[in-house]
């Protein structure tokens, strides 16, 4: 059973400090998209990736925010440096070409103190 | 307005109840239509296409209306399990990215 995995499921840091969201999208899944989820704006998305070449980043602040897919399995996102304001559940989701719908992986869960 | 806008309820009923959410959408060239349903503390995951002619998955039907950028949900027969958070889903087109609405909370009581 394929899923989209993600690391750490939970991060709790201080602010001012990095922080870094892994994601291996499902084998074969050639789109990967990184979304921000709170109470108030629901999900979000940040950015997203077509064969590891990045599509739209317009969602995300691009002054502490960086995402990167270093090969096909592995997509990053970074916040440097870290505010409160950036505590949200962040999920990565991954699909395929031509298709229609995404697959989440199970999120992280981040607190900024 | 928002592209994709639901009532966030929450919308309590009771077990065997019937309940329909409703979503509108703003771009008129959307292609594709979805409901996702999340979980508490769990990711979003597929509950059905919408198609234009409408479709039923078990107690589940789903119906798109273009001309006034509608779709809806039904649920019969409301089990406990069906409490969750029900997001309403457009693809405005083939290669951009879906759009979600923030979603409606059902909770079902025993």
């Amino acid at each position: 059973d394929a899923r989209v995995t993600q690391t750490p499921r939970d991060k709790v840091t201080e602010m001012g400090q990095e922080v870094t969201m892994r994601c291996q999208p499902i084998l074969g899944h050639n789109t990967v998209f990184w979304y921000r989820q709170t109470m108030m704006q629901g999900l979000e998305l940040l950015a997203y990736f077509r064969n590891r070449a990045p599509l739209d980043d317009s969602g995300m602040p691009k002054d502490r925010f960086s995402a990167e897919m270093p090969d096909a399995t592995l997509a990053t996102l970074k916040i440097q440096p870290s505010e409160p304001r950036d505590s949200a559940v962040y999920f990565c989701a991954s699909g395929s070409a031509g298709g229609k719908t995404q697959y989440f992986g199970p999120g992280t869960r981040l607190l900024v103190l | 307005r928002k592209e994709v806008e639901q009532d966030p309820g929450p919308f309590n009923v009771p077990e065997g109840a019937t309940v329909a959410f409703n979503c509108t959408y703003s771009n008129s060239a959307s292609q594709s239509f979805f409901w996702y349903r999340q979980d508490c503390r769990k990711e979003p995951k597929l509950l059905m296409s919408v198609y234009s002619s409408g479709n039923e998955d078990g107690r589940f039907t789903a119906q798109l209306n273009r001309a006034s950028q509608y779709i809806s949900l039904l649920i019969r027969d409301s089990k406990l399990s069906d409490s969750a958070t029900y997001l309403c889903v457009v693809n405005p087109s083939g290669n951009t990215p879906l759009v979600f609405g923030k979603g409606t909370r059902l909770s079902v009581i025993a």
